[in-house]
């Protein structure tokens, strides 16, 4: 089946730090990625997506590449802000043609919380 | 706007008491899903459906129940059979070739 692996936290930085989150997949079909973000008390917000091999998602400073070749979908920012302390998830959807239904189910990682410190 | 719609935001249940929480979208996404997320964990899968008048079980599905009439809408009970319902619960629905997903705003249900 479809998994997801993703960086253990929690994640403390300092204000402008440099911030990679690492996110990695198995998958069968053709998987599209997505990394959400959760605000306290809130539900997921989608940040960025990527559906298909080399693409990179890009979102208010954040950015992801879909690496086939590594299974590999790492979120990345060059200089994070205090608002930037949440809970990311790196999540797969993948189509399989052919299949009853078409889509997998979504499928999660652990989510890692991040704090930024000024 | 197309959106995901969880309604109430809120609930409060009563021991022994039924409650159904609301999911609608108007994405035109065939498949909506449920999970339960507790304090600071991740989340879990309790049902999800990917066409109308047809669900399946996830990890955790004893105590509550679902039906997918309309494309449109997912409703989820807990019955009294869940007995540690108090969590967040969220929504979410994506399209047929999987490459949209959205998830509501949630539904916090507490019991008292």
């Amino acid at each position: 089946g479809n998994s997801v692996t993703q960086m253990e936290g929690p994640v403390t930085l300092s204000e402008e730090a440099f911030l990679t989150i690492n996110c990695t997949y198995t998958a069968t079909g053709y998987p599209s990625l997505f990394w959400y973000v959760q605000y306290p008390g809130e539900g997921l917000q989608l940040l960025l997506k990527a559906t298909k091999a080399d693409d990179k998602g890009s979102n208010k400073g954040f950015e992801a590449t879909y690496r086939k070749e590594t299974t590999s979908f790492h979120l990345e920012k060059g200089s994070v802000q205090v608002s930037d302390s949440a809970v990311y998830f790196c999540a797969l959807s993948a189509y399989r043609p052919g299949a009853n239904f078409g889509n997998e189910k979504l499928t999660f990682g652990t989510g890692t919380r991040l704090t930024i410190i000024p | 706007d197309g959106g995901i719609t969880q309604s109430p935001k809120y609930l409060f249940r009563k021991e022994g008491q039924n409650v159904t929480l609301s999911c609608e979208q108007n994405l035109n996404h065939d498949a909506m899903y449920w999970y339960r997320q507790d304090p600071g964990q991740g989340l879990r899968l309790i049902y999800y459906s990917q066409i109308v008048n047809d669900f399946q079980k996830g990890d955790i599905a004893e105590g509550y129940s679902v039906s997918r009439e309309k494309k449109e809408s997912f409703p989820l009970t807990v019955t009294s059979a869940q007995k540690n319902p108090t969590a967040f619960y969220l929504c979410a629905s994506i399209d047929r070739g999987g490459t949209e997903a959205f998830f509501g705003q949630g539904t916090r249900l507490t019991v008292v």
